[in-house]
């Protein structure tokens, strides 16, 4: 069964530094998200992205948070100048639906584990 | 006002019993979805379930089904035949039309042999 794909699985990175996290959707797949979740808490919707833009974003995804999809595979997750704050799990998503309500569920990938020292 | 409410943070089953994890939801929209996800330590996030709004019968998933109370705004997840496998947590989730999924807290499920 076609997976959703992260890379890596775990970030260590210095405060202030960016970070990229990578992921590749299942490859028909026409939606993408990103979500955090803070050790022990819930899954935070942070992004949507549809035909090369963002669609919908939550107000975690704010200037210190960028997305793009750089070519026919990849989706990235940039965030610039981390703070010890955004050290949680990531996870990317990707569904196959239509902008109509569907019965489609996002596939989720395993997550990349971000750790900021 | 929370979109998901989960109110169970922790539940204990037998192996081999049925367990009925609890969501309560949050929406004015008359469409929307209603999803089931199991997380295990390992972090991955798997798809159970799902509910449609305008589905006028439960959704059934091999040992997964969802007692779906629209009335009441509840979507509880049914575990029947608890195995040890099942132990992880447990998310309800749903989906307005758009891209946004909205996510309960979660419930820790621990199957006891």
């Amino acid at each position: 069964e076609p997976e959703v794909t992260q890379t890596p699985s775990h970030q260590v990175t210095q405060m202030g530094q960016e970070v990229i996290l990578r992921c590749v959707p299942i490859s028909n797949h026409l939606y993408f998200y990103w979500y955090r979740q803070i050790l022990g808490q819930k899954v935070e919707f942070l992004v949507s992205f549809y035909n090369n833009e963002i669609s919908e974003k939550s107000e975690i995804f704010d200037d210190q948070f960028s997305v793009e999809r750089p070519d026919g595979s990849n989706f990235t997750l940039k965030i610039r100048s981390t703070k010890l704050e955004d050290s949680a799990m990531y996870f990317c998503a990707s569904s196959d639906r239509t902008l109509l309500l569907s019965n489609q569920p996002q596939h989720f990938g395993d997550g990349t584990r971000l750790s900021i020292l | 006002a929370q979109k998901i409410t989960q109110t169970q943070p922790g539940m204990f089953v037998q192996e081999k019993e049925a367990v009925t994890l609890d969501c309560t939801y949050d929406t004015s929209d008359p469409s929307y979805g209603l999803f089931w996800y199991k997380q295990p330590s390992s972090g991955e996030m798997i798809f159970l379930i799902y509910q449609g709004s305008y589905d006028q019968q439960n959704a059934t998933e091999g040992r997964y089904s969802l007692n779906f109370q629209k009335a009441r705004k509840s979507a509880n997840l049914v575990i029947s035949a608890s195995q040890l496998g099942d132990s992880a947590m447990y998310f309800c989730a749903m989906r307005e039309p758009g891209n946004q999924f909205y996510f309960g807290t979660g419930t820790s499920l621990t199957v006891i042999p």
